[in-house]
Protein backbone atom coordinates (compact mmCIF):
# COMPACT_ATOMS: atom_id res chain seq x y z
CA UNK A 1 0.00 0.00 0.00
CA UNK A 2 2.55 2.16 0.31
CA UNK A 3 2.87 5.46 -2.26
CA UNK A 4 -0.52 5.57 -2.88
CA UNK A 5 -2.00 8.15 -0.14
CA UNK A 6 -5.79 9.40 0.31
CA UNK A 7 -7.42 11.85 2.22
CA UNK A 8 -8.81 12.41 4.08
CA UNK A 9 -9.07 9.21 5.77
CA UNK A 10 -12.28 9.62 7.74
CA UNK A 11 -15.26 11.70 6.56
CA UNK A 12 -18.37 12.30 8.01
CA UNK A 13 -21.27 14.19 6.20
CA UNK A 14 -25.20 14.87 6.78
CA UNK A 15 -27.00 13.99 4.14
CA UNK A 16 -27.29 16.32 1.24
CA UNK A 17 -24.14 17.64 1.64
CA UNK A 18 -21.38 16.68 -0.78
CA UNK A 19 -18.35 14.62 0.07
CA UNK A 20 -15.19 15.16 -1.89
CA UNK A 21 -12.54 12.06 -1.90
CA UNK A 22 -9.11 12.68 -3.20
CA UNK A 23 -6.25 10.33 -3.95
CA UNK A 24 -2.69 10.84 -4.99
CA UNK A 25 -1.43 8.01 -6.81
CA UNK A 26 2.04 6.08 -6.49
CA UNK A 27 4.96 8.32 -7.99
CA UNK A 28 4.81 8.04 -11.57
CA UNK A 29 1.74 6.53 -12.21
CA UNK A 30 -0.44 8.13 -14.27
CA UNK A 31 -3.51 5.77 -13.78
CA UNK A 32 -5.66 5.78 -11.02
CA UNK A 33 -8.59 2.97 -10.36
CA UNK A 34 -11.43 4.15 -7.89
CA UNK A 35 -13.32 1.27 -5.89
CA UNK A 36 -16.09 1.01 -3.47
CA UNK A 37 -16.91 -1.65 -0.81
CA UNK A 38 -19.90 -1.41 1.59
CA UNK A 39 -20.25 -2.22 4.66
CA UNK A 40 -20.12 -6.41 4.85
CA UNK A 41 -19.22 -6.55 1.09
CA UNK A 42 -16.73 -7.33 -1.12
CA UNK A 43 -15.13 -4.26 -3.52
CA UNK A 44 -16.75 -3.44 -6.44
CA UNK A 45 -14.82 -1.01 -9.15
CA UNK A 46 -16.27 2.12 -10.18
CA UNK A 47 -14.33 4.17 -12.57
CA UNK A 48 -10.78 4.48 -14.11
CA UNK A 49 -8.83 7.03 -15.06
CA UNK A 50 -6.09 8.32 -16.69
CA UNK A 51 -4.55 12.12 -16.72
CA UNK A 52 -7.68 14.32 -18.02
CA UNK A 53 -9.37 11.31 -19.20
CA UNK A 54 -11.87 8.95 -18.14
CA UNK A 55 -11.63 5.62 -19.52
CA UNK A 56 -14.26 3.20 -17.69
CA UNK A 57 -16.90 4.16 -16.01
CA UNK A 58 -19.03 1.71 -16.23
CA UNK A 59 -19.26 1.18 -11.83
CA UNK A 60 -20.25 4.45 -11.42
CA UNK A 61 -23.92 5.04 -9.79
CA UNK A 62 -25.55 7.62 -12.77
CA UNK A 63 -26.45 9.93 -10.51
CA UNK A 64 -24.61 12.37 -7.80
CA UNK A 65 -21.07 10.76 -8.64
CA UNK A 66 -18.47 12.07 -10.71
CA UNK A 67 -14.82 11.74 -10.88
CA UNK A 68 -11.79 13.51 -12.64
CA UNK A 69 -8.42 13.13 -12.65
CA UNK A 70 -6.70 16.56 -13.75
CA UNK A 71 -3.20 17.11 -15.38
CA UNK A 72 -1.93 18.56 -11.83
CA UNK A 73 -2.84 17.11 -8.61
CA UNK A 74 -4.58 14.57 -7.14
CA UNK A 75 -7.82 12.51 -8.48
CA UNK A 76 -11.18 13.45 -7.13
CA UNK A 77 -14.30 11.40 -6.37
CA UNK A 78 -17.09 13.81 -5.80
CA UNK A 79 -20.58 12.64 -4.35
CA UNK A 80 -22.95 15.36 -4.43
CA UNK A 81 -26.25 15.35 -1.88
CA UNK A 82 -25.12 12.37 -0.34
CA UNK A 83 -27.18 9.51 1.23
CA UNK A 84 -26.93 7.49 3.99
CA UNK A 85 -26.56 4.21 1.22
CA UNK A 86 -23.06 6.59 0.88
CA UNK A 87 -21.48 5.17 3.64
CA UNK A 88 -19.00 2.79 2.48
CA UNK A 89 -15.02 3.04 2.36
CA UNK A 90 -13.96 3.65 -0.92
CA UNK A 91 -10.10 2.46 -2.04
CA UNK A 92 -8.12 4.47 -4.81
CA UNK A 93 -5.70 2.11 -6.57
CA UNK A 94 -2.79 3.42 -8.89
CA UNK A 95 -0.64 1.11 -10.82
CA UNK A 96 -0.41 -0.47 -14.43
CA UNK A 97 -1.38 -3.87 -15.84
CA UNK A 98 -0.86 -6.47 -13.14
CA UNK A 99 0.11 -3.67 -10.06
CA UNK A 100 -2.20 -2.65 -8.20
CA UNK A 101 -1.20 -0.88 -5.40
CA UNK A 102 -4.10 0.00 -3.49
CA UNK A 103 -4.67 3.48 -1.24
CA UNK A 104 -5.90 3.20 2.66
CA UNK A 105 -9.02 4.11 1.41
CA UNK A 106 -11.57 6.79 2.81
CA UNK A 107 -14.47 5.80 5.09
CA UNK A 108 -17.48 8.06 4.34
CA UNK A 109 -20.27 8.33 6.75
CA UNK A 110 -22.89 10.04 6.20
CA UNK A 111 -25.79 10.95 9.63
CA UNK B 1 -14.03 -12.39 -15.99
CA UNK B 2 -14.56 -15.85 -14.88
CA UNK B 3 -16.52 -16.73 -12.19
CA UNK B 4 -14.35 -18.34 -8.83
CA UNK B 5 -15.73 -19.80 -5.60
CA UNK B 6 -14.18 -19.76 -2.53
CA UNK B 7 -15.09 -21.12 0.92
CA UNK B 8 -16.75 -18.34 2.94
CA UNK B 9 -14.35 -18.58 6.23
CA UNK B 10 -11.70 -20.69 7.36
CA UNK B 11 -9.31 -20.88 10.32
CA UNK B 12 -5.56 -22.50 10.74
CA UNK B 13 -3.67 -22.43 13.71
CA UNK B 14 -0.66 -19.82 13.81
CA UNK B 15 2.94 -21.48 13.00
CA UNK B 16 1.01 -23.75 10.39
CA UNK B 17 0.44 -23.91 6.60
CA UNK B 18 -3.07 -22.08 5.79
CA UNK B 19 -4.43 -23.64 2.61
CA UNK B 20 -6.93 -21.50 0.87
CA UNK B 21 -9.10 -23.44 -1.49
CA UNK B 22 -10.18 -22.08 -5.17
CA UNK B 23 -12.39 -23.05 -7.80
CA UNK B 24 -12.51 -21.77 -11.19
CA UNK B 25 -14.04 -24.38 -13.97
CA UNK B 26 -14.91 -21.92 -16.23
CA UNK B 27 -11.40 -20.41 -16.87
CA UNK B 28 -10.49 -19.85 -20.01
CA UNK B 29 -7.02 -20.56 -21.98
CA UNK B 30 -5.85 -16.62 -21.33
CA UNK B 31 -6.88 -15.85 -17.74
CA UNK B 32 -4.42 -15.89 -14.90
CA UNK B 33 -5.34 -17.06 -11.13
CA UNK B 34 -4.59 -13.83 -9.43
CA UNK B 35 -4.99 -13.75 -5.17
CA UNK B 36 -5.08 -10.39 -3.32
CA UNK B 37 -5.97 -10.03 0.52
CA UNK B 38 -7.42 -7.57 2.53
CA UNK B 39 -6.27 -7.02 6.27
CA UNK B 40 -9.49 -5.27 8.17
CA UNK B 41 -9.58 -1.28 7.40
CA UNK B 42 -6.71 -1.48 5.04
CA UNK B 43 -6.48 -1.24 1.14
CA UNK B 44 -6.32 -4.26 -0.68
CA UNK B 45 -2.46 -6.55 -1.23
CA UNK B 46 -1.80 -7.98 -4.28
CA UNK B 47 -0.05 -11.32 -3.34
CA UNK B 48 0.67 -13.62 -6.08
CA UNK B 49 -0.83 -15.06 -9.43
CA UNK B 50 0.54 -17.65 -11.98
CA UNK B 51 -1.24 -19.48 -15.30
CA UNK B 52 -0.54 -22.94 -14.96
CA UNK B 53 2.66 -23.53 -13.34
CA UNK B 54 2.64 -23.36 -9.58
CA UNK B 55 4.20 -20.01 -8.35
CA UNK B 56 6.07 -18.98 -5.03
CA UNK B 57 7.24 -15.60 -3.66
CA UNK B 58 8.12 -14.14 -0.28
CA UNK B 59 4.49 -14.38 0.69
CA UNK B 60 2.77 -17.32 -0.29
CA UNK B 61 2.55 -20.06 -2.76
CA UNK B 62 0.31 -20.91 -6.03
CA UNK B 63 -0.59 -24.42 -6.74
CA UNK B 64 -2.92 -24.57 -9.59
CA UNK B 65 -4.28 -28.18 -10.51
CA UNK B 66 -3.27 -29.67 -13.95
CA UNK B 67 -6.72 -28.76 -15.62
CA UNK B 68 -6.58 -25.56 -13.70
CA UNK B 69 -10.46 -25.97 -12.72
CA UNK B 70 -8.75 -25.05 -9.18
CA UNK B 71 -5.99 -23.50 -6.92
CA UNK B 72 -5.08 -23.15 -3.29
CA UNK B 73 -2.95 -20.53 -2.14
CA UNK B 74 -0.46 -21.30 0.65
CA UNK B 75 0.87 -19.59 3.22
CA UNK B 76 2.98 -21.87 4.95
CA UNK B 77 3.71 -20.52 8.40
CA UNK B 78 0.47 -18.65 9.17
CA UNK B 79 0.79 -15.73 12.01
CA UNK B 80 -1.88 -13.31 13.79
CA UNK B 81 -1.02 -10.44 10.80
CA UNK B 82 -2.20 -12.59 8.50
CA UNK B 83 -5.87 -12.49 9.55
CA UNK B 84 -7.69 -10.84 6.33
CA UNK B 85 -9.75 -11.60 3.73
CA UNK B 86 -8.17 -13.70 0.96
CA UNK B 87 -9.91 -12.54 -2.90
CA UNK B 88 -9.32 -15.59 -5.92
CA UNK B 89 -9.30 -13.74 -9.32
CA UNK B 90 -9.19 -14.39 -12.66
CA UNK B 91 -8.37 -12.50 -15.38
CA UNK B 92 -6.82 -12.05 -18.51
CA UNK B 93 -2.89 -10.76 -17.86
CA UNK B 94 -2.78 -7.28 -18.12
CA UNK B 95 1.41 -7.12 -18.39
CA UNK B 96 1.12 -4.52 -20.90
CA UNK B 97 -1.85 -2.94 -20.33
CA UNK B 98 -4.67 -1.98 -17.41
CA UNK B 99 -7.84 -3.21 -16.56
CA UNK B 100 -9.98 -3.15 -13.20
CA UNK B 101 -10.02 -5.98 -10.92
CA UNK B 102 -13.56 -7.90 -9.95
CA UNK B 103 -13.35 -9.07 -6.46
CA UNK B 104 -15.96 -11.96 -5.46
CA UNK B 105 -16.73 -12.05 -1.67
CA UNK B 106 -13.39 -14.00 -0.56
CA UNK B 107 -12.63 -16.03 2.19
CA UNK B 108 -12.08 -14.54 5.62
CA UNK B 109 -8.94 -16.22 7.37
CA UNK B 110 -8.98 -16.01 10.60
CA UNK B 111 -5.10 -17.38 12.40
CA UNK B 112 -6.06 -18.35 15.95
CA UNK B 113 -3.35 -18.79 18.51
Amino acid sequence: NAGVMQNPRHLVRRRGQEARLRCSPMKGHSHVYWYRQLPEEGLKFMVYLQKENIIDESGMPKERFSAEFPKEGPSILRIQQVVRGDSAAYFCASGWGNEQFFGPGTRLTVL
Amino acid sequence: DAKTTQPTSMDCAEGRAANLPCNHSTISGNEYVYWYRQIHSQGPQYIIHGLKNNETNEMASLIITEDRKSSTLILPHATLRDTAVYYCIVRVDVKTSYDKVIFGPGTSLSVIP
